[in-house]
């Protein structure tokens, strides 16, 4: 099992910071990474796969970056609808596992 | 637009089997494109994958739930299902089912539904 570590497990920001989280995880898994975004009482929306590529309608102040071991996820002007939680996912082998998340909230 | 729905009953007892279904729309089942899975997410945490199946009937489980979880496809109703048997108060938990491309390299999941909470208590 992969095991993932996504750090902070809460951050607080104002709109227009610049927000990075990050998923590190037990063994190398090549770019095998998803980020979602998930609003209270709504289901995960898939942002970024392939650790870096921006899924379709996603806006791009969404970034994703690393390989292997250690991932960030960057919102680089942080707006309104953007205060979420926030999981990683690693595709690399199974169990197909998620990190714990990490709350966007407002400072 | 692809679509996922899931159903089924929000309350089972203790030590009874879990039920859900989904019924896709907007797009085919059947398609050699995809998997169809299941994940979880307790209340107030993480989420937590469960299983996937093939339009073949080829299934994935995740081995920390495996002996007690069946998924099954019926390609004529465009629905997949779940049942997880000997539940307890730690099967409580919102189910998701959702899409992901059949290579495990394209292992994302997309889209999602919107989500069943199911409680299990007597």
């Amino acid at each position: 099992v992969i095991w993932m570590t996504q750090s902070p497990s809460l951050l607080s920001a104002s709109t227009g910071d610049r927000v990075i989280i990050s998923c590190r995880m037990s063994q190398g898994i090549s770019s095998y990474l998803a980020w979602y975004q998930q609003k209270p009482g709504k289901a995960p929306e898939l942002l970024i796969y392939a650790a870096s590529t921006l899924q379709s309608g996603v806006p791009s102040r969404f970034s994703g970056s690393g390989s292997g071991t250690d991932f960030t996820l960057t919102i680089s002007c942080l707006q309104s609808e953007d205060f979420a939680t926030y999981y990683c996912q690693q595709y690399y082998s199974f169990p197909l596992t998620f990190g714990g998340g990490t709350k966007v909230e407002i400072k | 637009q692809l679509q996922l729905q899931e159903s089924g009953p929000g309350l089972v007892k203790p030590s009874e089997t879990l039920s859900l279904t989904c019924t896709v729309s907007g797009g085919s089942i059947s398609s050699s494109s995809y998997y169809w899975g299941w994940i979880r997410q307790p209340p107030g945490k993480g989420l937590e994958w469960i299983g996937s199946i093939y339009y073949s009937g080829s299934t994935y489980y995740n081995p920390s739930l495996k002996s007690r979880v069946t998924i099954s496809v019926d390609t004529s109703k465009n629905q997949f299902s779940l049942k997880l048997s000997s539940v307890t108060a730690a099967d409580t938990a919102v189910y998701y089912c959702a899409r992901r491309p059949w290579q495990l390299a394209d292992g994302w999941f997309d889209p999602w539904g919107q989500g069943t909470l199911v409680t299990v208590s007597s």
